[in-house]
């Protein structure tokens, strides 16, 4: 069975910060993995999505990595910003399912 | 803009008191999704109807149902609701394994 972890659960920063997150999940045999964003009592956003043949993901001030191997994901914000305040959810397929399994996220808070 | 629509966005109902939430989707994605958020914890998928097979979560409780009258929308059903049941919940729609795409939720209360 599918499980999700993620690390910190909560992480304040001041503005300006470099930042990882990070993502692990127990069946390696992915075929993508997700990055979400969800501010308080909305939906989700996704922000990015790394294919299992890719390393890596790029957009803007969000970089996101993948390792399939060692079930490991992080998603890195350069330069963060009070706007990037949210929480960060990641998520894989179950069992190679259009279903996904999500972590329950790392609360971000940016201070300026 | 093609999207994904829940309504309400806010509902407060009386334990007991059936309930239904609506989805609906601009997509034309053949997949539709309900997941159930309780506070600080992860999305659980509840069930999801690829095209028009239904599919069931093994721990989704007996008084949750969902209909798909169409390709566009879809209900979410609480039949007799408990306290428990206090939560978001967030619709989301694909094609396929693609990536989901999900509305703003529903915030319900049960009192």
């Amino acid at each position: 069975k599918q499980e999700v972890t993620q690390i910190p659960a909560a992480l304040s920063v001041p503005e300006g910060e470099n930042l990882v997150l990070n993502c692990s999940f127990t069946d390696s045999a992915i075929y993508n993995l997700q990055w979400f964003r969800q501010d308080p009592g909305k939906g989700l956003t996704s922000l990015l999505l790394i294919q299992s043949s890719q390393r890596e993901q790029t957009s803007g001030r969000l970089n996101a990595s993948l390792d399939k191997s060692s079930g490991r994901s992080t998603l890195y914000i350069a330069a963060s910003q009070p706007g990037d305040s949210a929480t960060y959810l990641c998520a894989v397929p179950a069992g190679g399912s259009e279903k996904l399994v999500f972590g329950k996220g790392t609360k971000l808070t940016v201070n300026p | 803009d093609a999207m994904v629509i829940q309504n309400p966005r806010y509902q407060v109902t009386q334990f007991g008191k059936p309930v239904t939430l609506s989805c609906s989707q601009t997509l034309n994605h053949n997949v539709m999704y309900w997941y159930q958020q309780k506070s600080s914890q992860a999305p659980k998928l509840l069930f999801h109807y690829y095209d028009k097979d239904f599919n069931n979560e093994a721990d989704t409780p007996d008084n949750f149902q969902s209909r798909r009258p169409n390709t566009s929308f879809c209900f979410l059903d609480i039949r007799s609701p408990g306290l428990g049941d206090t939560a978001m919940y967030l619709c989301a729609t694909s094609r396929g394994r693609q990536p989901q795409h999900f509305g703003d939720g529903t915030r319900l209360s049960i009192l």
